[in-house]
């Protein structure tokens, strides 16, 4: 079946600094989403992309979809206390099922 | 007002028990999910309903079986509960199928 390699599994970071993570796939996907995880919460969406090569921005949060619609970047800029979760990716394709990356799990200390 | 709504939030049982969730969503979508996320915090579908008909069924056992009585409910019944479905299930909804899907808050079970 079609698998997600999400990087990287987990980061510690610094208030104030950049975040990226990414997934990549050997399959082709016509969808990507990028969520978050909080504890003790479901996931939440953060940010769709349908289209290869579409660069899509929700506040602090930018993410795209790459041109080989085999992977996906997402990047929050100025990271806060706040910004602490899991985040996953998930590809949408032809057999009708979101397939989820095995997050990263982002820890902000201020 | 909350979009996805299941429950119980917890459910703690002995082995051998049956138990069931529930799922609501008022967002008037087509296709509802269910979800399992093990202690390593992957998430895996289990089934897909789309329009009440079953549409996704993934290598689940016949333990679980899933039921749509109308396009916002989609309850998850589950037989002679074990040790390993010891997880949190998330319900679901999309207005297609594997587009955006809306999560609920989660079902943590634990069996013992």
């Amino acid at each position: 079946g079609q698998q997600l390699n999400q990087s990287p599994q987990s980061m510690f970071i610094q208030e104030g600094e950049d975040v990226s993570m990414n997934c990549t796939s050997s399959s082709i996907f016509n969808t990507w989403l990028w969520y978050k995880q909080e504890p003790g919460e479901g996931p939440v969406l953060l940010i769709a992309l349908y289209k290869a090569g579409e660069l899509t921005s929700n506040g602090r949060l930018t993410a795209q979809f790459g041109i080989t619609r085999k992977d996906s970047f997402l990047n929050i800029s100025a990271s806060i206390p706040s910004d602490v979760g899991i985040y996953f990716c998930a590809g949408g394709g032809s057999n009708y099922k979101l397939t989820f990356g095995k997050g990263t799990l982002l820890t902000v200390n201020p | 007002d909350t979009a996805v709504s299941q429950t119980p939030k917890y459910l703690v049982t002995q082995m051998g028990n049956d138990k069931s969730i529930k799922c609501e969503q008022n967002l008037g979508h087509d296709t509802m999910y269910w979800y399992k996320q093990d202690s390593k915090k992957f998430l895996k579908i289990m089934f897909s309903y789309n329009n009440k008909e079953l549409i996704i069924n993934e290598t689940v056992p016949n333990r679980f079986s899933p039921k749509s009585p109308d396009k916002a409910h989609l309850n998850l019944h589950i037989n002679s509960l074990e040790l390993g479905d010891s997880a949190v299930y998330f319900c679901a909804s999309s207005q297609v199928v594997g587009t955006e899907a809306f999560f609920g808050q989660g079902t943590r079970l634990t069996v013992v």
